[in-house]
């Protein structure tokens, strides 16, 4: 069974500009959710996805940060303007079904943001 | 509001030595669940376990432990004989079972574990 996949792995850019990372879940996985894992801390939920509306986006920063899921399968998570802040890593986890702390959430391999 | 605690930020061990990372929790839910995820290197975050507030017996997979003590709100994790493979940061989370949709995963800070050979 394939893994969550996420591209790019690695992406550098200045302070201002726009970036967006991608994400597919395990095929059949109805909830996706993204985190941002700072250097030295836990990941912390940005957004979480349940087929294709929102569940829970109370710790996305709206003003810069926008995330998508069209067709309740790949999601897109864009940054613009990136503020320095914003370096990080940003991993993308799908799991069965929400509604349940039970299940086990999947991640894939992030992607490592670099902001200049 | 909901916590978790990782106190140990690093950890040094030589090849065969036995290691226990500790994880403390603050949460006012009764019911709940806890998770240890290693993160090695390539930066993937793999699930070890998962625990439900209403089971605290110990658990055992191989050289890995659990002790789960509701008492002191701790969820340790042991690795006997440990290995250079087992060198990784390992994140301790919580996740409240509120009954909504939302079931995001709280982490601790991490604990860096590297095994020596």
């Amino acid at each position: 069974e394939a893994g969550v996949a996420q591209s790019p792995r690695y992406k550098i850019i200045e302070k201002r500009q726009s970036v967006a990372f991608w994400c597919n879940p395990i095929s059949g996985h109805a909830t996706l959710y993204w985190y941002q894992q700072i250097l030295g801390q836990g990941p912390k939920l940005l957004i979480q996805f349940q087929n294709n509306g929102v569940v829970d986006d109370s710790q996305l920063p709206k003003d810069r940060f926008s995330a998508e899921r069209l067709k309740g399968v790949d999601s897109t998570l864009k940054i613009q303007p990136a503020k320095l802040e914003d370096s990080a890593v940003y991993l993308c986890a799908s799991s069965l079904r929400g509604g349940s702390s039970y299940n086990e959430q999947f991640f894939g391999p992030g992607t490592r943001l670099t902001v200049l | 509001a909901q916590k978790v605690t990782q106190a140990q930020t690093e950890i040094s061990v030589v090849e065969k030595e036995d290691v226990t990372l500790d994880c403390v929790y603050e949460t006012r839910d009764t019911t709940y669940y806890l998770f240890w995820y290693k993160q090695p290197p390539s930066g993937e975050l793999v699930f070890l376990i998962r625990r439900n507030s209403f089971d605290e017996q110990n658990e055992i997979s191989g050289r890995y432990s659990w002790n789960f003590q509701k008492s002191t709100s701790s969820f340790n994790f042991t690795i006997t004989a440990s290995q250079v493979v087992d060198s990784a940061v390992y994140f301790c989370a919580l996740s409240e079972a509120r009954g909504g949709a939302t079931n995001k995963l709280i982490f601790g800070t991490g604990t860096l574990l590297a095994v020596q050979p």
